[in-house]
């Protein structure tokens, strides 16, 4: 069974830092490519990041970048979310999702990220 | 990356059809076949039930359908159940490996 399990949420001050992770099992992890959509509460799904299915190529929605990170580590089966620069804006839902065809055809659960002092 | 637009709302009696319209432009919806549709109910990780336009993933049931003219794409919804209600996503790829989400429809069956 396919699972992506995402960890490392959490209350942070605005300009702080933050690391999120995806553990995957289930499927061969080293062959997707991978995203972070954020959900605020109350509010709609954005994109935020996608990296390819070897880490080399990556790419971010203009609010994020130059802010976070978006990396993986195929040995470990995880992706991860450098996030630096918190804003309040910041506060969300973050998920990961395993990429199809140039959809989300897998979702985790999702971590809170809260953002304020 | 301006969201995509969807109606705020949509509802309809049990049996019924609906339908969700995402409106985007030239750079996004209307220049790909690459629109997918989520489904969210509260509290839970949204769900694929279309991608490529209108192609269902397995386990998806064939009252959801999707299709795009121009710059719109469409899901519709057959026989409406109660089940159905949720929160709707569009997502369309917006190139340089970009996607951009609609706002979000909330269904009501009424």
């Amino acid at each position: 069974e396919v699972q992506l399990v995402e960890s490392g949420g959490g209350l942070v001050q605005p300009g702080g830092s933050l690391r999120l992770s995806c553990a995957a099992s289930g499927f061969t992890f080293s062959s997707y490519w991978m995203h972070w959509v954020r959900q605020a509460p109350g509010k709609g799904l954005v994109w935020v990041s996608r990296i390819n299915s070897d880490g080399r190529s990556t790419s971010y929605a203009d609010s994020v970048k130059g802010r976070f990170t978006i990396s993986r580590d195929n040995a470990k089966n995880t992706l991860y979310l450098q996030m630096n620069s918190l804003r309040a804006e910041d506060t969300a839902v973050y998920y990961c999702a395993r990429e199809m065809a140039t959809s989300f055809e897998k979702w985790g659960q999702g971590t809170l990220v809260t953002v304020s002092s | 990356q301006s969201a995509l637009t969807q109606p705020a709302s949509v509802s309809g009696s049990p049996g019924q059809s609906i339908t969700i319209s995402c409106t985007g432009t030239n750079s996004d919806v209307g220049g790909y076949n690459l629109v997918s549709w989520y489904q969210q109910h509260p509290g839970k990780a949204p769900k694929l039930m279309i991608y490529e336009g209108s192609k269902r993933p397995s386990g998806v049931s064939n009252r959801f359908s999707g299709s795009k003219s121009g710059n719109t794409a469409s899901l519709t919804i057959s026989g409406l159940q109660a089940e159905d209600e949720a929160d709707y996503y569009c997502c369309s790829y917006a190139g340089s490996s970009t996607w951009v989400f609609g706002g979000g429809t909330k269904l009501t069956v009424l």
